[in-house]
């Protein structure tokens, strides 16, 4: 099964916001609350941001949140800060054999 | 806190078995609420889930990897390893472990779900 598409790139200024975008279908994205978002940093492990769509893990700041509409998820950086700027990738439970879906990942660039 | 760390060889040559080991501590494997993956990342590119074991044996693999993948668990030690034969240089990634969640999509079925926390990584390069 193909990945879930996000762009691949986005950009902001520090103290604006963003939203990264993750599309999948009716048997991942749209279909179960189980999306989650990762940061990566250059050269470092995933970190999870996000998990059942909205919800954050302890330790995470509240300028990160997470939304979804239809087959689409998104997740919004508020205030950005240098230290945001990173690699971002969504994933999903699928219903498919695949069982877990990862998205392409999205380059954040705080200018 | 928990903590995972994955060991195993940096160099695999290509058409032999790659294998790593996830060793977790701070917490036990043993765990009802949880599944353990491996997740790994070419150079450059993203992340692709390779499969999961739960404390019992039970696995799921991607069934891209399915048929040269093998997981399993090692309860006594903490640990759960990875073996990926016939590897070819489109092997070469940092391979990740994981902890999963278990979480309910009806009253009778859980499937796994995020990852927190990751390992370090490893870099595994196919070379001759």
């Amino acid at each position: 099964q193909s990945a879930l598409t996000q762009p691949a790139s986005v950009s902001g200024s520090p103290g604006q916001s963003i939203a990264i975008s993750c599309t999948g279908t009716s048997s991942d994205v749209g279909g179960y609350s189980y999306v989650s978002w990762y940061q990566q940093h250059p050269g470092k492990a995933p970190k999870l941001m996000i998990y059942d769509v909205t919800d954050r893990p302890s330790g995470v700041s509240n300028r990160f949140s997470g939304s979804k509409s239809g087959n689409t998820a998104s997740l919004t950086i508020s205030g950005l800060q240098a230290e945001d700027e990173a690699d971002y990738y969504c994933s999903s439970y699928t219903s498919s054999s695949t069982l877990v879906l990862f998205g392409g990942g999205t380059k954040l660039t705080v200018l | 806190q928990l903590q995972l760390q994955e060991s195993g060889p940096g160099l695999v040559k290509p058409s032999e078995t790659l294998s790593l080991t996830c060793t977790v501590s701070g917490g036990s494997i043993s765990s009802r609420s949880h599944f353990w993956g491996w997740i790994r990342q070419p150079p450059g590119k993203g992340l692709e889930w390779i499969g999961s074991i739960y404390y019992s044996g039970s696995t799921n693999y991607n069934p891209s990897l399915k048929s040269r993948v093998t997981i399993s668990v090692e309860t006594s030690k903490n640990q759960f390893s990875l073996r990926l034969s016939s590897v070819t240089a489109a092997d070469t990634a940092v391979y990740y472990c994981a902890r999963q969640q278990l979480k309910p999509v009806s009253m009778r079925e859980v499937v796994i779900t995020e990852f927190d926390p990751w390992g370090q990584g490893t870099l595994v390069t196919v070379s001759s």
